[in-house]
């Protein structure tokens, strides 16, 4: 089973639209929880950092929330754009120095 | 700021042949790292370098060596590609170790 889990897959979501994807692991001990996206083509890149302490941090139209206490985040992509179309990957940081990585949300958005 | 270079973005080899993919980062981080990216599998960690001087094997280490050429520059080498090793390589770098990762963008490859 993996130790990150992210859903749903893929969605394809209309432009203008609000969407939120789900990320939960099983890891600890908790260190920290970042998202990345990443366009086709290119490396992933940095969106949030979020510590045991916080539980919502936004970049822009992207909002995270953590919930360490059920090991669940979320990412909310508010008035979506064309450029939103990328996909989204959960990282876990936890234990001595270790990660562990979800498979990503693919996103599509349509006009 | 070039930030993770890797070079090259595209490559075909034929199944045996070898070859090394190069990755320099300028951002003066301590820890850099290979991942293999494959659709339906997310990334996972081929070899890591804590820091110049250092390798480990991550969760894929088979069929692959690495050099920490100098701070600067980790090196993935295949000596006998397989069509099992086609997919997306990136190379990573952080200042502290498994924190605060900024990828490149990636070599395509493909073994036929």
């Amino acid at each position: 089973k993996n130790q990150v889990e992210q859903s749903p897959q893929s969605l394809i979501i209309l432009e203008g639209k609000n969407c939120t994807l789900q990320c939960n692991y099983t890891v600890s001990p908790f260190s920290n929880l970042r998202w990345y996206k990443q366009d086709t083509g290119r490396g992933p890149v940095s969106l949030t950092i979020m510590t045991f302490s916080e539980n919502t941090k936004s970049n822009g139209r992207y909002t995270a929330t953590l919930d360490a206490d059920t090991k669940q985040s979320s990412l909310h992509i508010t008035a979506s754009q064309l450029s939103d179309s990328a996909s989204y990957i959960c990282v876990v940081s936890y234990g001595n120095n270790r990660l562990a990585f979800g498979k990503g949300n693919q996103v599509v958005v349509i006009p | 700021n070039a930030g993770v270079t890797q070079t090259p973005k595209f490559q075909v080899l034929k199944t045996g042949q070898s070859m090394t993919l190069q990755c320099a980062q300028d951002m003066n981080h301590n820890s850099m790292y290979w991942y293999r990216q494959d659709p339906g599998m997310g990334l996972r960690l081929i070899y890591y370098s804590a820091s110049e001087g250092t390798t480990d094997k991550g969760e894929v280490p088979n069929g692959y060596n690495v050099s920490r050429l100098n701070k600067r520059e980790f090196s993935l080498r295949l000596e006998s590609a397989a069509p099992s090793q086609t997919s997306v390589y990136f190379c990573a770098s952080s200042g502290a170790l498994n924190y605060g990762y900024t990828f490149g963008s990636g070599t395509r490859l493909t073994v036929v």
